[in-house]
């Protein structure tokens, strides 16, 4: 059972423009939401964090985006660089006090220069 | 400052066998979890030790166990490898917080033949 889901395997962006990274989950439970990127041959590197309290963050061209009702949350790069070509994990974690994060199985992004 | 360092990085056994992987959490965490990524899907949660406790076990059978020493480096162990068993294990190590970033290592990448 699949509870953190990225329905989109791969995106292909140009330079310079948006890329929207969707993720949707399934556990009204989940407390904190989190986004990785992952380049071949290293291990997940954290981009931007949500806590369930609020509906939007911003670090710089990152901005994530979460809507409680439809159990939603996405992740805007703008504008978009060659450099942000990776695969891209959002990650759930349940108020359970451990760092159990369900992770969903990732969008392969590519952006053209 | 280090970061998460793991060995080995890359490992080949056969059925049956047994593995393990190490795991050095940066300075300062003392929470280390394990992760289990299968080639096309996301990191999957095997164990979470804090302060050398047992945290989180996710759902993986007995053959997998893991514990955490005094100076918060960890060991996981594989008992009777299976060939389902290849895949790139993850440690992630965080600070005292409850929620927050995962810090991961660059993974030992196991191949069972």
């Amino acid at each position: 059972d699949q509870q953190v889901k990225q329905n989109s395997p791969s995106l292909s962006v140009q330079e310079g423009r948006i890329s929207i990274l969707n993720c949707d989950y399934t556990n009204s439970m989940f407390d904190y939401f989190l986004w990785y990127k992952k380049y071949p041959a290293e291990g997940p590197t954290f981009l931007i964090s949500i806590s369930s309290i609020k509906d939007k963050n911003e670090d710089g061209r990152f901005t994530v985006f979460l809507n409680k009702s439809a159990k939603h949350l996405s992740l805007h790069i703008v504008p978009s660089q060659p450099g942000d070509s990776a695969v891209y994990f959002c990650a759930a974690m349940p108020s359970s006090g451990t760092y159990k994060y369900i992770f969903g199985t990732g969008t392969r992004l590519k952006v053209l220069a | 400052d280090a970061g998460v360092t793991q060995s080995p990085t890359h490992l080949i056994k056969t059925r049956g066998q047994q593995v393990t992987l190490r795991c050095s959490p940066i300075s300062g965490h003392k929470s280390v979890s394990w992760y289990q990524q299968v080639l096309g899907q996301g990191p999957q949660f095997i164990f979470q030790y804090y302060e050398k406790e047992e945290r989180g076990r996710g759902n993986f059978p007995d053959r997998f166990s893991a514990r955490q020493f005094p100076n918060y480096s960890s060991e996981l162990n594989v008992n009777a490898l299976l060939l389902g068993d290849s895949a790139l294990y993850l440690c992630a190590s965080s600070s005292d917080s409850l929620t927050g970033e995962l810090f991961f290592g660059e993974g030992s990448r196991l191949t069972v033949l």
